[in-house]
Order: C-alpha cells, then sequence, then structure tokens
C-alpha cells in the first residue's frame, strides 16, 4: 500500500522566491512518484514524475522535484515563483505502472508581490 | 484536441435526481478512472476500469454505478443524489502495463472535471 503527505496546506512565497513545496512518502514497493497542479476550475496536469533512474527530476515551468529514498521524500522546488505558479499542487505516488495512484491532500500555493 | 473530455462541465440538481456524467478519451489508453474532488480539494479514487473491466471499485455508495461500453469511454451515473455528492468529478485515464517495453509510466492524464451541485 502507499500513501502521501503534503506538509503544509498553505504556502505563500513572493514573487521572484523560491518555491519549496514537501512531500513524503509511504510505500511498501519501490515508489513510483509524481507532482501534478491544478489551476482554478481546470483539471490536474503533471508537473514532472520520478519512475526510475536520475533522481533529479525536471519538470514543466521551472520545477524540479528530487527523490529521496533514505527520507522518503519528493520535494518540488522553483528557484523563482511567478505570479502564474498560484495553483494547488499534489504529489502522488503508485508502486507502479499497474498500480493505482494516492494523491496527497494538496498544497495551495500563493505568490504575492 | 481534447485528450480526455467530460460532459457536463457543470450540473446544478435536486436531491433525489439521477443524472449521468460521461466521459472520452483519445490517448488510446487501456485504463480509465472516475475521481472525486470534495470541497477541501481531497482527490479520491472511486472506479477504476481496465479494458472495460472493472479493477478499482472503493468504498462508494452502489447509488453510484460506472459503465465503460468501450475502452474509450467511462460513464458515471449517480441515483438518488444527496447533498454530500456536491463534489467535483474527474475522469481520467493512463496506458499501463508491466515494465519498459509496455509504454506504460504510470502518468494519469485528467479531464477538465464536472462540478455536481445537489441542492
Amino acid at each position: 500500500a502507499q500513501s502521501v503527505t503534503q506538509l503544509g496546506s498553505h504556502v505563500s512565497v513572493s514573487e521572484g522566491a523560491l518555491v519549496l513545496l514537501r512531500c513524503n512518502y509511504s510505500s511498501s514497493v519501490p515508489p513510483y512518484l509524481f507532482w501534478y497542479v491544478q489551476y482554478p476550475n481546470q483539471g490536474l496536469q503533471l508537473l514532472l514524475k520520478y519512475t526510475t533512474g536520475a533522481t533529479l527530476v525536471k519538470g514543466i515551468n521551472g520545477f524540479e522535484a528530487e527523490f529521496k529514498k533514505s527520507e522518503t521524500s519528493f520535494h518540488l522546488t522553483k528557484p523563482s515563483a511567478h505570479m502564474s505558479d498560484a495553483a494547488e499542487y499534489f504529489c502522488a505516488v503508485s508502486g507502479g505502472t499497474a498500480s493505482k495512484l494516492t494523491f496527497g491532500t494538496g498544497t495551495r500555493l500563493q505568490v504575492t508581490l | 484536441d481534447t485528450a480526455v473530455s467530460q460532459t457536463p462541465k457543470y450540473l446544478v440538481t435536486q436531491m433525489g435526481n439521477d443524472k449521468s456524467i460521461k466521459c472520452e478519451q483519445n490517448l488510446g489508453h487501456d485504463t480509465m478512472y472516475w475521481y472525486k474532488q470534495d470541497s477541501k480539494k481531497f482527490l479520491k479514487i472511486m472506479f477504476s476500469y481496465n479494458n472495460k473491466e472493472l479493477i478499482i471499485n472503493e468504498t462508494v455508495p452502489n447509488r453510484f454505478s460506472p459503465k465503460s461500453p468501450d475502452k474509450a469511454h467511462l460513464n458515471l451515473h449517480i441515483n438518488s443524489l444527496e447533498l454530500g455528492d456536491s463534489a467535483v468529478y474527474f475522469c481520467a485515464s493512463s496506458k499501463t502495463g508491466q515494465g519498459v517495453t509496455s509504454g506504460a509510466t504510470g502518468e494519469l492524464f485528467f479531464g477538465e472535471g464536472s462540478r455536481l451541485t445537489v441542492l
């Protein structure tokens, strides 16, 4: 079984500041890890994913995340926040390509001037 | 071309009514899902179909009945609607398979959502 914990339901940063959204997972098998973004009144869009291989993965819109097995973490970062990054972000985990995806409770990112 | 499309986008109805939401994907995926997102944005899987076969059926009232006429379509019918059914329902699809050669990545592609409001 898999589970995800997202620390902080609401994160506020200034435009141009570092974005750090935290995600810790639990999995009984090697995990597949995902970050999705949801803009207001829209569906979820994949930002990036980790399956195997390189532990630092880069995604769209300048986001990246690092898989740290020893810490069971997959935190999402972006060096410089932009107003357009304001959205809900979801971390998700699965046990592989034939396994269901389990989502965290989401983190709302607010970007201020 | 919309990859995963759901209709209707908005649905307002009275308690006790029956309603359906339709979903279609043109990605050639073999697995489709229904997720429910509540007012706190929590996403919970409801059902999953693989090649028209039900493979995931979470703890959902039997008033909810999914139907998959073919692997590109997954509909959700809800009987006797209750206030607590108000939510956004998302359809999603994925290509599943084992191993690198299957081409599967585990990624889900989501529709835009159907906002159901029960009065």
